[in-house]
C-alpha cells in the first residue's frame, strides 16, 4: 500500500521568505503526483500535477518537483505572502490508477 | 458556477437517521469519487466510479453505499448514520483518459451525527 508523508506537519514563516514543503511516498511506481491546496473548511484545489515522466513544473511562485527513484516530491513557494497560508496537500496516483493516496498535509502560515 | 458541486454543504443529523450527499460535475468525467477527511488522518477514500455501470470499493466503505445514477452525478449514502461518521465529505473527478489523472474536488459537505 503506498504510504506518503508530509514533512513539516506545520510550517510558520515570515512574509517574503522562500519555503520547501517536502512530500515521501514509498512506492516508487507512480502514475502522477499532485499538489493541492486546502483553505479551512474547504475544498482542494489542485496546484501542480507532475506526471511520472516528468520532473518538474511551475505555476507562478509555486514549483513542484519529482524524484521518483527516491520517493520524493518538493514544493517551493517563492516571496511567500499571507494570501499563501493554507493547508498543503501532496498526493500521489500510484500505478493501480484508480485513485490518490494523500498525505496529511503541511499546514502553513506566513506572517506579515 | 462550480464544476463539480456537492449538496448539501452542511448537515447535521441524528444517530440512525439516513443520509444522502449528491455530488454533480459538469466537467464531462467518467471517473468519480467520494472521500472523507478527518483531522489527523488526512483524506481517505470511500467509494469510486469509473463509469455509470462501474462501482468499487475504496479503503473505508463500510457503513456507506452509492449511487452513480449518470456519468455526472454520484450519491454518497449512510444507511445509518452513526457518530463517528462525522467528517468532512469530498466528492471528486477525474479526466476520462487517465493520461493526466488530474483530480477536481468538490466544496465538500460537513455532516455532524449526534
Amino acid at each position: 500500500k503506498q504510504e506518503v508523508t508530509q514533512i513539516p506537519a506545520a510550517l510558520s514563516v515570515p512574509e517574503g521568505e522562500n519555503l520547501v514543503l517536502n512530500c515521501s511516498f514509498t512506492d516508487s511506481a507512480i502514475y502522477n503526483l499532485q499538489w493541492f491546496r486546502q483553505d479551512p473548511g474547504k475544498g482542494l484545489t489542485s496546484l501542480l500535477l507532475i506526471q511520472s515522466s516528468q520532473r518538474e513544473q511551475t505555476s507562478g511562485r509555486l514549483n513542484a518537483s519529482l524524484d521518483k527513484s527516491s520517493g520524493r516530491s518538493t514544493l517551493y513557494i517563492a516571496a511567500s505572502q499571507p494570501g499563501d497560508s493554507a493547508t498543503y496537500l501532496c498526493a500521489v496516483n500510484s500505478n493501480s490508477g484508480y485513485a490518490l493516496n494523500f498525505g496529511k498535509g503541511t499546514s502553513l502560515l506566513v506572517t506579515p | 458556477d462550480a464544476d463539480v458541486t456537492q449538496t448539501p454543504r452542511n448537515r447535521i443529523t441524528k444517530t440512525g437517521k439516513r443520509i444522502m450527499l449528491e455530488c454533480s460535475q459538469t466537467k464531462g468525467h467518467d471517473r468519480m469519487y467520494w472521500y472523507r477527511q478527518d483531522p489527523g488522518l488526512g483524506l481517505r477514500l470511500i467509494y469510486y466510479s469509473f463509469d455509470v455501470k462501474d462501482i468499487n470499493k475504496g479503503e473505508i466503505s463500510d457503513g456507506y453505499s452509492v449511487s452513480r445514477q449518470a456519468q455526472a452525478k454520484f450519491s454518497l449514502s449512510l444507511e445509518s448514520a452513526i457518530p463517528n461518521q462525522t467528517a468532512l465529505y469530498f466528492c471528486a473527478t477525474s479526466d476520462p483518459g487517465h493520461t493526466t489523472g488530474e483530480l477536481f474536488f468538490g466544496e465538500g459537505s460537513r455532516l455532524t451525527v449526534l
